[in-house]
């Protein structure tokens, strides 16, 4: 079955970075798009950007623009996603969400989240 | 970027009852939308994809319709486990944006 693994939560000061994996399983890794999602407590989620597995493009939300970076491991199947510049709203559930591979882009399958929490 | 406004915030029903939620998006999506259900601590869950086509295992209880910027989600039959917080997401453009939600709760 389908299953994307998640690292665990974080606790970053603000000014820090921060590294999410995401690791896939149950399908062909390089089959289908990662995405990212994020969700602030009690918010509706927000969409990062995505990685192709394949060939390692990637495309950011503008407002994500000059903090993201995402990346790939083919050998272990696994998506990371890294922000920088860490600000206490970007306190959230970050989630990886795999790309159905469909006319309409939608996530067919997700990690458990990794909580980061910016504080000083 | 286009915002996707959905209604009501939340509500309240029964189980047995038909529930309606809808979702507008700012400017034409054509049938670009999808929704999504979340219960507390979980990750959203694929229901429904392209406005009306049913995600693999979700029951046909869920039904969607719509297009352009209008668009409805559909509980025919509420049961206990549907009560949750919907969300709806338009890809016709990035970036990809989702609603505020509906939070679905019991009377």
């Amino acid at each position: 079955q389908v299953q994307l693994v998640q690292s665990g939560a974080e606790v970053k000061n603000p000014g820090a970075s921060v590294k999410v994996s995401c690791t896939a399983s149950g399908y062909t890794f390089t089959d289908h798009y990662i995405h990212w999602v994020r969700q602030a407590p009690g918010q509706g989620p927000e969409w990062l950007g995505w990685i192709s597995p394949n060939s390692g493009a990637t495309y950011f939300a503008q407002k994500f623009q000059d903090r993201v970076t995402m990346t790939r491991d083919t050998s272990i199947a696994s998506a990371y996603m890294e922000l920088s510049r860490l600000r206490t709203d970007d306190t959230a559930m970050y989630y990886c969400a795999r790309d159905a591979d469909r006319v309409v882009v939608s996530f067919d399958y997700w990690g458990q989240g990794t909580l980061v929490t910016v504080s000083s | 970027d286009i915002q996707m406004t959905q209604s009501p915030s939340s509500l309240s029903a029964s189980v047995g009852d038909r529930v309606t939620i809808t979702c507008r998006a700012s400017q034409s999506i054509s049938t670009y939308l999808n929704w999504y259900q979340q219960k507390p601590g979980k990750a959203p869950k694929l229901l429904i994809y392209g406005t009306s086509s049913l995600q693999s295992g979700v029951p046909s209880r869920f039904s969607g319709s719509g297009s352009g910027t209008d668009f409805t989600l559909t509980i025919s039959s509420l049961q206990a486990e549907d009560f949750a917080t919907y969300y709806c997401q338009q890809s016709y453009r990035n970036p990809r944006t989702f609603g505020q939600g509906t939070n679905l709760a019991i009377k």
